[in-house]
């Protein structure tokens, strides 16, 4: 079945540091992949997504980059703030009749000033 | 845009007792998604409702059961509450289920259930 693997937690920085979360999956076919962030007693949202191989999801200084060959979507930021401060998921759906979220256990990031 | 809406914020049951969690979708979305996010297990997939029809549920016990209303809203009822069904139950929803479809799915705030 369908699963994800994302760095275990939790990861601390100063301000301004270069950030990396690892995430690697196994899938069937050609799964969609998202990374969701969730803030301190809110739900889940949508940080960025990537649909095929080679796409790159970005926002708010955030990127990934789908690549299939070794089957990861690593989240990477050049210069975190105290306010991304939270958890990370990864996450992909395998589309096809099955449109479920498989999610990994999630990172908590604390960026200290 | 109003966003995902989930009612009630927290809801305190016992043992045995009877829960019923409501969503309000996005204008304009057909899907709904509920998951379980207990401590220590991440996020589960429960179910997922689609022009009013039950499409796939996770690997739960049928006393979690749902519906989806015409106009796109869904309840998710837990019945014989179990001490571990304590968890935050986060409802989505999407645009556009079609084959090819990838419409990414956007969440509500949750509903933190606690049973006592």
């Amino acid at each position: 079945g369908d699963s994800v693997t994302q760095m275990e937690g939790p990861v601390t920085l100063s301000e301004e540091a270069f950030l990396t979360i690892n995430c690697t999956y196994t899938a069937t076919g050609y799964p969609s992949l998202f990374w969701y962030v969730q803030y301190p007693g809110e739900g889940l949202q949508l940080l960025l997504k990537a649909t095929k191989a080679d796409d790159k999801g970005s926002n708010k200084g955030f990127e990934a980059t789908y690549r299939k060959e070794t089957t990861s979507f690593h989240l990477e930021k050049g210069s975190v703030q105290v306010s991304d401060s939270a958890v990370y998921f990864c996450a992909l759906t395998s589309g096809g009749s099955n449109y479920k979220l498989t999610f990994g256990k999630g990172t908590l990031l604390t960026v200290n000033p | 845009e109003a966003g995902v809406t989930q009612s009630p914020t927290h809801l305190i049951k016992t043992r045995g007792q009877q829960a019923t969690l409501r969503c309000s979708p996005i204008s304009g979305h057909t899907s709904v998604y509920w998951y379980q996010q207990a401590l220590g297990l991440g996020l589960q997939f429960l179910l997922w409702y689609d022009e009013g029809e039950e499409r796939n549920r996770g690997n739960f016990p049928p006393r979690f059961s749902g519906r989806q209303f015409p106009n796109y809203s869904s309840e998710l009822n837990v019945n014989a509450l179990e001490l571990e069904d304590s968890a935050l139950y986060l409802c989505a929803s999407s645009s556009g289920t079609g084959q090819y479809s990838n419409q990414p799915q956007h969440f509500g705030d949750g509903t933190r259930l606690s049973i006592l």
